[in-house]
């Protein structure tokens, strides 16, 4: 079975504080792919980024970046500089390709970030 | 591209009645899925299919059917809608595994489903 774990249900951080989001996935397969979405107020989900389990560089894009640990089973996020325009629910999600066949996404529960002057 | 495309925005449903949700992509994905989102447990996977013809269960069935007739449309039916649907469903569609970049999936704007 497949299970993703956000334990941070709700974070606070004052604008230009740096914060982290964690991830903790669960898994048999050895091909999976991990994402980020973001879910604004607005109520979209918007995709920030795809990592393979085969690809542990981290990626940084602009005040984003997401550090990948197999070892600990571990996909995190961080902002830094957080805006307010940064509040909003992140969901990561796991979609294994050998039992899963890459249709079925597991995310977790989200963590709702919010920024505040 | 109008991209992954769902109707309607908003529905009020009584206990019992049916409705269908309806979903469309114009990127000539082979996958296509419905997912609902409840306050406190993310989304869940409830029917999907890999292409016209075929669809299978997710993780959350129960009350819900669907056909893929054709490659664009994935409607989702409530045969008799129970308070416990009340969520928001989310459409997703991706390229088939020839595409590099097939699985990311590319989500609708959703449905927000209340049932009375």
């Amino acid at each position: 079975a497949q299970k993703v774990t956000q334990a941070q249900t709700e974070i606070s951080v004052v604008e230009k504080e740096d914060v982290t989001l964690d991830c903790v996935y669960e898994t048999r397969d050895t091909t999976y792919y991990l994402f980020w979405y973001k879910q604004p107020p607005s109520g979209e989900l918007v995709f920030l980024i795809r990592r393979n389990s085969f690809d542990e560089q981290n990626e940084i894009s602009g005040r984003y970046s997401w550090n990948f640990q197999k070892s600990t089973s571990s996909f995190n996020f961080t902002i830094t500089a957080s805006q307010v325009v940064d509040s909003a629910v992140y969901f990561c999600a796991l979609n294994p390709i050998l039992t899963g066949g890459g249709n079925k996404l597991t995310f977790g529960t989200g963590t709702q970030l919010k920024v505040e002057l | 591209n109008a991209g992954v495309t769902q109707t309607p925005k908003f529905q009020v449903l009584k206990t019992g009645q049916s409705m269908t949700l309806q979903c469309a992509q114009d990127m000539n994905h082979e996958y296509m899925s419905w997912y609902r989102q409840d306050p406190g447990m993310g989304l869940r996977l409830i029917h999907y299919s890999v292409g016209a013809g075929i669809t299978d269960q997710g993780e959350v069935p129960n009350g819900y059917n669907v056909s893929r007739s054709t490659t664009e449309d994935f409607p989702l039916r409530l045969l008799s809608a129970a308070p416990s649907q009340t969520s928001v469903y989310f459409c997703a569609s991706r390229p088939s595994r020839r595409d590099r970049a097939s699985y990311e999936q590319y989500f609708g704007p959703g449905t927000r489903l209340t049932v009375t």
